[in-house]
Protein backbone atom coordinates (compact mmCIF):
# COMPACT_ATOMS: atom_id res chain seq x y z
CA UNK A 1 0.00 0.00 0.00
CA UNK A 2 1.40 3.57 -0.64
CA UNK A 3 1.86 6.09 1.67
CA UNK A 4 0.05 8.40 0.01
CA UNK A 5 -2.68 7.29 -2.75
CA UNK A 6 -4.27 9.73 -5.07
CA UNK A 7 -6.85 8.93 -8.30
CA UNK A 8 -4.29 9.53 -11.19
CA UNK A 9 -7.31 10.33 -13.34
CA UNK A 10 -7.51 12.20 -15.55
CA UNK A 11 -10.16 13.73 -14.59
CA UNK A 12 -12.61 16.15 -16.72
CA UNK A 13 -14.92 18.50 -15.83
CA UNK A 14 -16.81 21.45 -17.51
CA UNK A 15 -16.13 25.09 -17.08
CA UNK A 16 -18.14 26.12 -14.19
CA UNK A 17 -18.26 22.78 -12.66
CA UNK A 18 -17.01 21.53 -9.05
CA UNK A 19 -13.72 18.89 -9.42
CA UNK A 20 -13.13 17.08 -6.65
CA UNK A 21 -10.32 15.53 -5.86
CA UNK A 22 -9.37 12.81 -3.70
CA UNK A 23 -6.36 11.60 -1.21
CA UNK A 24 -5.83 8.21 1.13
CA UNK A 25 -2.73 8.17 3.64
CA UNK A 26 -1.77 5.22 5.21
CA UNK A 27 0.32 6.51 8.48
CA UNK A 28 -2.03 7.55 11.28
CA UNK A 29 0.29 9.65 12.92
CA UNK A 30 0.14 12.22 10.18
CA UNK A 31 -0.22 15.74 11.27
CA UNK A 32 -0.07 18.17 8.31
CA UNK A 33 -1.98 17.82 5.12
CA UNK A 34 -1.18 20.03 1.62
CA UNK A 35 -2.50 20.53 -1.55
CA UNK A 36 -0.15 21.21 -4.34
CA UNK A 37 -1.10 22.70 -7.74
CA UNK A 38 1.85 21.58 -10.47
CA UNK A 39 1.42 23.12 -14.15
CA UNK A 40 2.71 20.91 -17.26
CA UNK A 41 6.89 21.47 -16.83
CA UNK A 42 6.72 24.04 -13.74
CA UNK A 43 7.20 23.08 -9.85
CA UNK A 44 4.80 22.38 -7.50
CA UNK A 45 2.74 25.72 -5.97
CA UNK A 46 0.96 25.36 -2.40
CA UNK A 47 -2.38 26.03 -2.87
CA UNK A 48 -3.77 24.76 0.19
CA UNK A 49 -3.03 23.78 3.73
CA UNK A 50 -5.16 21.88 6.73
CA UNK A 51 -4.20 20.46 10.13
CA UNK A 52 -7.45 19.83 11.59
CA UNK A 53 -10.51 17.78 10.68
CA UNK A 54 -13.26 19.31 8.89
CA UNK A 55 -13.71 21.99 5.87
CA UNK A 56 -11.14 25.04 5.17
CA UNK A 57 -12.09 27.27 2.43
CA UNK A 58 -9.78 29.83 0.67
CA UNK A 59 -11.78 31.69 -2.12
CA UNK A 60 -12.65 28.70 -4.40
CA UNK A 61 -10.85 25.78 -2.85
CA UNK A 62 -11.96 24.02 0.11
CA UNK A 63 -10.22 21.20 1.29
CA UNK A 64 -11.76 18.39 3.21
CA UNK A 65 -10.08 16.43 6.40
CA UNK A 66 -11.45 13.07 8.09
CA UNK A 67 -8.28 11.62 10.23
CA UNK A 68 -10.44 8.74 11.67
CA UNK A 69 -10.73 7.77 7.40
CA UNK A 70 -7.40 8.79 6.72
CA UNK A 71 -9.16 10.72 3.79
CA UNK A 72 -8.37 14.27 2.37
CA UNK A 73 -9.72 16.53 -0.59
CA UNK A 74 -10.00 19.33 -2.20
CA UNK A 75 -12.94 20.41 -3.81
CA UNK A 76 -12.76 23.08 -6.73
CA UNK A 77 -15.85 25.52 -6.99
CA UNK A 78 -16.70 27.32 -10.12
CA UNK A 79 -13.85 25.66 -11.93
CA UNK A 80 -11.89 27.40 -14.64
CA UNK A 81 -9.75 25.99 -18.01
CA UNK A 82 -6.92 27.99 -15.94
CA UNK A 83 -7.42 25.11 -12.98
CA UNK A 84 -6.15 22.57 -15.81
CA UNK A 85 -3.55 20.98 -14.15
CA UNK A 86 -1.71 18.01 -11.78
CA UNK A 87 -2.94 18.40 -7.93
CA UNK A 88 -0.22 16.77 -5.83
CA UNK A 89 -1.60 15.75 -2.17
CA UNK A 90 1.44 16.10 0.59
CA UNK A 91 1.37 14.30 3.77
CA UNK A 92 3.44 15.17 6.95
CA UNK A 93 4.34 12.90 9.77
CA UNK A 94 6.49 13.41 12.58
CA UNK A 95 9.37 14.14 10.11
CA UNK A 96 10.16 17.34 8.00
CA UNK A 97 9.40 16.58 5.27
CA UNK A 98 6.44 16.04 3.13
CA UNK A 99 4.98 12.25 1.63
CA UNK A 100 3.73 13.01 -2.40
CA UNK A 101 0.90 11.28 -3.85
CA UNK A 102 1.56 10.84 -7.76
CA UNK A 103 -1.10 13.43 -8.47
CA UNK A 104 -4.03 13.76 -10.41
CA UNK A 105 -4.61 15.43 -13.41
CA UNK A 106 -7.50 17.70 -14.17
CA UNK A 107 -8.59 19.04 -17.08
CA UNK A 108 -11.31 22.15 -17.22
CA UNK A 109 -13.49 22.06 -20.53
CA UNK A 110 -14.07 25.26 -21.90
CA UNK B 1 10.94 38.77 -1.30
CA UNK B 2 12.28 36.56 -3.44
CA UNK B 3 11.30 33.20 -3.72
CA UNK B 4 13.60 30.12 -4.16
CA UNK B 5 16.27 29.80 -6.61
CA UNK B 6 17.49 27.38 -8.23
CA UNK B 7 20.48 26.83 -10.77
CA UNK B 8 21.14 25.38 -13.71
CA UNK B 9 17.15 25.52 -14.65
CA UNK B 10 18.68 22.73 -17.32
CA UNK B 11 21.69 20.25 -17.26
CA UNK B 12 22.67 17.91 -19.86
CA UNK B 13 25.74 15.76 -18.63
CA UNK B 14 26.82 12.75 -19.94
CA UNK B 15 26.77 9.55 -18.31
CA UNK B 16 29.73 9.25 -15.78
CA UNK B 17 30.25 12.43 -15.41
CA UNK B 18 29.22 14.53 -12.03
CA UNK B 19 27.12 17.11 -11.57
CA UNK B 20 26.32 19.72 -8.70
CA UNK B 21 22.47 21.75 -8.50
CA UNK B 22 22.60 24.82 -6.13
CA UNK B 23 19.66 25.92 -4.13
CA UNK B 24 19.17 29.09 -2.64
CA UNK B 25 16.23 29.46 -0.34
CA UNK B 26 13.90 31.73 0.76
CA UNK B 27 15.31 34.79 3.08
CA UNK B 28 14.91 33.41 6.73
CA UNK B 29 13.62 30.46 6.04
CA UNK B 30 15.91 27.67 8.06
CA UNK B 31 14.61 24.04 6.67
CA UNK B 32 15.61 23.54 3.41
CA UNK B 33 14.84 20.18 1.17
CA UNK B 34 15.77 18.35 -2.09
CA UNK B 35 12.84 16.20 -3.65
CA UNK B 36 13.26 14.51 -6.92
CA UNK B 37 10.66 13.75 -9.53
CA UNK B 38 11.06 11.48 -12.33
CA UNK B 39 8.84 12.28 -15.34
CA UNK B 40 4.85 11.47 -15.09
CA UNK B 41 5.67 11.13 -11.45
CA UNK B 42 5.30 12.58 -7.64
CA UNK B 43 8.21 13.68 -5.62
CA UNK B 44 10.71 11.48 -3.77
CA UNK B 45 12.45 12.93 -1.06
CA UNK B 46 16.07 13.26 -1.06
CA UNK B 47 17.48 15.24 2.02
CA UNK B 48 16.88 17.59 4.57
CA UNK B 49 18.89 20.37 6.37
CA UNK B 50 17.42 21.89 9.44
CA UNK B 51 19.21 24.82 11.12
CA UNK B 52 22.71 23.66 11.66
CA UNK B 53 21.62 20.11 12.85
CA UNK B 54 22.52 16.59 11.09
CA UNK B 55 20.70 16.58 8.26
CA UNK B 56 18.22 13.68 7.49
CA UNK B 57 20.06 11.35 4.42
CA UNK B 58 17.37 9.30 4.80
CA UNK B 59 15.79 9.55 1.21
CA UNK B 60 19.42 10.06 -1.07
CA UNK B 61 19.20 6.76 -3.28
CA UNK B 62 23.02 5.94 -3.72
CA UNK B 63 26.12 6.93 -2.37
CA UNK B 64 26.58 9.24 -5.40
CA UNK B 65 24.70 11.50 -4.16
CA UNK B 66 25.39 13.90 -1.59
CA UNK B 67 24.61 17.43 -0.79
CA UNK B 68 25.70 20.30 1.48
CA UNK B 69 24.40 23.37 3.25
CA UNK B 70 26.22 26.32 4.48
CA UNK B 71 24.57 27.75 7.99
CA UNK B 72 20.99 28.69 6.64
CA UNK B 73 21.80 29.61 3.23
CA UNK B 74 22.79 27.90 -0.25
CA UNK B 75 23.04 24.25 -0.78
CA UNK B 76 24.27 22.31 -3.22
CA UNK B 77 23.75 18.74 -4.31
CA UNK B 78 26.31 16.33 -5.83
CA UNK B 79 25.26 13.62 -7.94
CA UNK B 80 28.67 11.52 -8.83
CA UNK B 81 29.26 9.54 -11.53
CA UNK B 82 26.02 10.29 -12.86
CA UNK B 83 23.68 7.41 -14.70
CA UNK B 84 20.75 7.65 -16.65
CA UNK B 85 18.20 6.30 -14.26
CA UNK B 86 19.56 9.76 -12.57
CA UNK B 87 17.53 11.90 -15.50
CA UNK B 88 14.49 13.49 -13.43
CA UNK B 89 13.43 17.18 -12.51
CA UNK B 90 15.20 17.87 -9.03
CA UNK B 91 13.12 20.62 -6.95
CA UNK B 92 14.33 22.44 -3.64
CA UNK B 93 12.27 23.65 -1.08
CA UNK B 94 12.12 25.93 2.07
CA UNK B 95 9.99 26.42 5.04
CA UNK B 96 10.15 28.39 8.06
CA UNK B 97 10.94 25.35 10.13
CA UNK B 98 8.60 26.33 12.86
CA UNK B 99 4.74 26.81 13.15
CA UNK B 100 2.68 25.77 9.77
CA UNK B 101 5.95 25.12 8.36
CA UNK B 102 4.49 25.18 4.78
CA UNK B 103 6.65 24.30 1.96
CA UNK B 104 8.03 26.44 -0.97
CA UNK B 105 9.25 25.00 -4.38
CA UNK B 106 11.79 26.44 -6.94
CA UNK B 107 11.61 26.34 -10.18
CA UNK B 108 13.73 23.24 -10.29
CA UNK B 109 16.60 21.59 -12.53
CA UNK B 110 15.83 19.89 -15.00
CA UNK B 111 18.57 17.08 -15.36
CA UNK B 112 19.46 14.93 -18.29
CA UNK B 113 21.82 12.15 -18.33
CA UNK B 114 22.96 10.99 -21.88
Amino acid sequence: QKEVEQNSGPLSVPEGAIASLNCTYSDRVSQSFFWYRQYSGKSPELIMSIYSNGDKEDGRFTAQLNKASQYVSLLIRDSQPSDSATYLCAVKRSARQLTFGSGTQLTVLP
Amino acid sequence: GAGVSQSPSNKVTEKGKDVELRCDPISGHTALYWYRQRLGQGLEFLIYFQGNSAPDKSGLPSDRFSAERTGESVSTLTIQRTQQEDSAVYLCASSSGQGADEQFFGPGTRLTVL
